[in-house]
């Protein structure tokens, strides 16, 4: 079974600029999650899509974050503009089903963000 | 707002004995409790979890406690290896909703 796939693997930009990630979760996962890690901290939940209907954002900068999860498979984070304490690691991770006790999420293995 | 805290950053363990990391929280809404390894340059990997219903559960050298009461929660590994060294991140959640995680602990695994 293929895991949660992430692009890209690094990426420097300066701030102010823009910057979008792209997550393919693991087939058939209902459920995709964004998460920040920033160094010497967990994981921070962004944002979690049901299918492609939006879960839960109440963490998400919206005024320079946006995710979209069109067709309810693969989906994109964008940043702008960036700050440089958008400097982190962005996680994207899947999981079978929300809502039932039991389900853990899978992660893929990270986008790290520089900002400069 | 921490709702789930590691206190300690760092553990250092000699191979062969046991590791005990430990978790505490403070939502006692929380109903689902997982564990997470990290190695560098990789995303978190599931290691083992526990319902709020159950206060041990075991997978074979990784054993996760949960003390509802004390809102405490601690894996122990049996024995310790050096391929356990890594980042370990403690996460909870409500009804299977978002994990919320704490900071991690590093484990060092001397041989």
């Amino acid at each position: 079974e293929a895991g949660v796939a992430q692009s890209p693997r690094y990426k420097i930009i300066e701030k102010r600029q823009s910057v979008a990630f792209w997550c393919n979760p693991i087939s058939g996962h209902a459920t995709l999650y964004w998460y920040q890690q920033i160094l010497g901290q967990g994981p921070k939940l962004l944002i979690q899509f049901q299918n492609n209907g939006v879960v839960d954002d109440s963490q998400l900068p919206k005024d320079r974050f946006s995710a979209e999860r069109l067709k309810g498979v693969d989906s994109t984070l964008k940043i702008q503009p960036a700050k440089l304490e958008d400097s982190a690691v962005y996680l994207c991770a899947s999981s079978l089903d929300r809502g039932r006790v039991g389900t853990e999420a899978f992660f893929g293995q990270g986008t790290r963000l520089t900002v400069v | 707002d921490q709702q789930v805290k590691q206190n300690s950053p760092s553990l250092s363990v000699q191979e062969g004995r046991i590791s005990i990391l430990n978790c505490d929280y403070t939502n006692s809404m929380f109903d689902y409790f997982l564990w997470y390894k990290k190695y560098p340059a990789e995303g978190p990997t599931f290691l083992i979890s526990i319902s709020s219903i159950k206060d041990k559960n075991e997978d074979g050298r990784f054993t996760v406690f949960l003390n509802k009461s004390a809102k405490h929660l601690s894996l122990h590994i049996v024995p310790s290896q050096p391929g356990d060294s890594a980042v370990y991140f403690c996460a909870a959640a409500r009804g299977g909703n978002k994990l919320v995680f704490g900071a991690g602990t590093i484990l060092r695994v001397k041989s």
